[in-house]
């Protein structure tokens, strides 16, 4: 089975912060793939990365960076500087043999000017 | 469109009544998703097609629910009796190709039954 947990379930911060949200996975797949989607206040889920799990080269977007560990089985996802209009709910999702994707509950970000 | 569409954006039915929900894919994509999303928490997997036919339909909670995809492109969602616990937001994914693609999502429908 596979299982994937965002323990944090919101989170506030001051426009200008860095803000890491956790997300740490399950499963017994050998091949697998790690997403984060952004769902903002107006609902559409928003692709914003993918990893396959031979790959754990960190990788940076901009303001957006991820460090995918597995060794601690963790897909963690950092936003530096943040902006009000990061404002939305961060959701870490693992797809195995069968592609469909395993979602955690979300973390809600606020980011107040 | 360029992307995933769905329609309606919203639907209101009493409980016991039949609904169908429509997914119109990214086109060219072969692989199509269907997902629910309770209110705070994350999306729930219900079906998926690879073409015409349903890959798995593992997430379907009973057999009120169905989905079909005849041509290979538009797949419609049906619940049969709807009750009060499958109001939610309802999400269409669609996937360029075999394998891992990433899945692009629709703005979804909100279904709510009364």
């Amino acid at each position: 089975a596979q299982k994937v947990t965002q323990a944090q379930t919101e989170i506030s911060v001051v426009e200008k912060e860095d803000v890491t949200l956790d997300c740490v996975y399950e499963t017994r797949d050998t091949t697998y793939y790690l997403f984060w989607y952004k769902q903002p206040p107006s609902g559409e889920l928003v692709f914003l990365i993918r990893r396959n799990s031979f790959d754990e080269q960190n990788e940076i977007s901009g303001r957006y960076s991820w460090n995918f560990q597995k060794s601690t089985s963790s897909f963690n996802f950092t936003i530096t500087a943040s902006q009000v209009v990061d404002s939305a709910v961060y959701f870490c999702a693992l797809s195995g043999h069968g592609y469909a994707l395993n979602f955690g509950k979300g973390t809600s970000l606020l980011v107040t000017p | 469109g360029a992307g995933v569409s769905q329609t309606p954006s919203n639907k209101v039915t009493e409980k016991g009544k039949y609904v169908e929900l429509r997914c119109d894919p990214i086109s060219g994509h072969t692989a199509l998703y269907w997902y629910r999303q309770s209110l705070g928490q994350g999306p729930e997997f219900l079906i998926y097609f690879q073409g015409t036919g349903a890959a798995d339909d593992s997430g379907l909670p009973n057999d009120r629910f169905f989905a079909v995809r005849p041509e290979g492109s538009v797949s419609t969602l049906k619940i049969q009796r709807t009750e009060r616990g499958d109001s939610a937001v309802y999400l269409c994914a669609s996937r360029r190709g075999v394998g891992a693609d990433t899945q692009y999502f629709g703005p979804g429908t909100r279904l709510t039954v009364l």
